[in-house]
């Protein structure tokens, strides 16, 4: 069956680092999602993509989905103290299809 | 306009016994999806409603069940309860079937023991 993996599974920065947590799904993909989850929240929908090759910027984040349709990836610049929370990619191998998520990157940002 | 309820949010149970977790989507959503939320496993899809139909369905045992009714309320139970059924049960709706952005409840947490 369709599977969605991300890696690293935990990432330690210093405040000020750059993070990126990598996806990449067994099937092609029609879109993706990402999502953080604060610790002992839930998870928030961060943004979706749709194209092959599309980037999208959110300030200090960074979304690329690979021109595959099978990988993606989130960058942050200059990581902050807020940014701690477990990123979660999401995909779906069709228009309709059940939603699948990655196993979630755990960011820690030491001050 | 009110975000996703989940009814209750911490439940203790035992062994052999069954729970049905609520689930409130946004108002105007008629899609909800539920997962299973474990620190060894992650976010694991259960199940997705759209207009009381089940139009998608996880990995999961027959022991885990759900049903949406026609105000799209959404309920899911789980039978003989097992200790590896420990979790957070996520609920999530959207306005769209089978697709956009996905608006997460607070979550039920269900300790078996």
């Amino acid at each position: 069956g369709q599977q969605v993996m991300q890696i690293p599974q935990y990432q330690h920065v210093q405040e000020g680092e750059d993070f990126t947590t990598y996806c990449n799904s067994s099937t092609t993909l029609s879109n993706i999602q990402w999502y953080k989850q604060r610790p002992g929240g839930h998870p928030v929908f961060l943004i979706q993509l749709v194209k092959s090759g599309e980037v999208k910027k959110q300030k200090r984040l960074t979304f690329q989905f690979g021109e595959a349709k099978k990988n993606s990836s989130l960058h942050i610049t200059a990581t902050q103290t807020t940014d701690v929370g477990t990123y979660f990619c999401a995909g779906r191998n069709n228009q309709g299809g059940k939603l699948i998520f990655g196993q979630g990157t755990e960011l820690s940002v030491k001050p | 306009k009110a975000g996703v309820t989940q009814t209750p949010r911490y439940l203790i149970k035992t062994r052999g016994q069954q729970v049905t977790l609520s689930c409130s989507p946004i108002s105007g959503h008629r899609s909800v999806s539920w997962y299973q939320q474990t620190p060894g496993q992650g976010l694991q899809f259960l199940f997705e409603y759209f207009s009381e139909t089940q139009r998608n369905k996880g990995n999961f045992p027959g022991r885990f069940s759900g049903r949406q009714f026609s105000n799209s309320r959404s309920e899911m139970n789980v039978s003989t309860l097992e200790l590896g059924d420990s979790a957070l049960y996520l609920c999530a709706s959207n306005g769209l079937a089978g697709g956009g952005e996905q608006f997460f409840g607070p979550g039920t947490r269900l300790t078996v023991l």
